[in-house]
């Protein structure tokens, strides 16, 4: 199975440029997702194909790296965007997520 | 607008048996493949099992494969998993989650529905 390592917590500011990175285990191409949850409710896809903003995303979400390192960033955190953020691959199944990191209120 | 919604969550004993559902509406059911996502209290998101458009194709994660059973109805626009044999670590929100192909992302989990929550109690 494909391990993904994500960072469990950031802290950052609303305005902050907030970096989330994922690592796979061996190389997945772009076959890589981004989701976003907040407590209580389900995932959101933010991002996918690596790099490829899901409609109605705000364009401050964006996506990038292939193989095995990934990033997402948001360019100015807003109140709005503190949660947790998943990433997703699905080069091989079983599709595996990464454990998840939490933005939080600096 | 999509909507997914879960249902047949509950309190069941170790060893026991319960049957999710999972009522698609706003979209072509018949048209996505369809997936089953866990979450165990305080944990991350871990996919379970996966059902074609057709349900020629299923697969299933280690940690279920043999006691859970993924099936579909698109006559009446349904998504189910039978559970069985369940353990405590089968504890934990589940969700159902449509799929779409991507060329540049193969499959992409696009909309899910609020979840359902089973607990196992010995």
């Amino acid at each position: 199975d494909i391990q993904m390592t994500q960072s469990p917590s950031l802290s950052a500011s609303v305005g902050d440029r907030v970096t989330i990175t994922c690592r796979a285990s061996q190389s997945i191409g772009s076959y890589l997702n981004w989701y976003q949850q907040k407590p209580g409710k389900p995932p959101k896809l933010l991002i996918y194909g690596a790099s490829t903003l899901q409609s109605g995303v705000p364009s401050r979400f964006g996506g990038s790296g292939s193989g095995s390192a990934f990033t997402l960033t948001i360019s100015s955190l807003e109140p709005d965007d503190f949660a947790a953020y998943y990433c997703q691959q699905t080069d091989s199944v079983p599709w595996t997520f990464g454990q998840g990191t939490k933005v939080e209120v600096k | 607008e999509v909507l997914l919604v879960e249902s047949g969550g509950g309190l069941v004993q170790r060893g026991g048996s319960l049957r999710l559902s999972c009522a698609a509406s706003g979209f072509t059911f018949s048209r996505y493949s369809m997936n089953w996502v866990r979450q165990a209290p305080g944990k991350g998101l871990e996919w379970i099992s996966y059902i074609s458009s057709d349900s020629n194709t299923v697969y299933y994660a280690d940690s279920v494969r043999g006691r859970l059973t993924i099936s579909r109805d698109n006559g009446k626009e349904s998504l189910y998993l039978q559970m069985s044999s369940l353990r405590d670590e089968d504890t934990a929100v589940y969700y159902c989650a449509s799929s779409k192909w991507e060329l540049n992302a193969k499959w992409v989990f696009d909309s899910w529905g609020q979840g359902t929550r089973v607990t196992v109690s010995s």
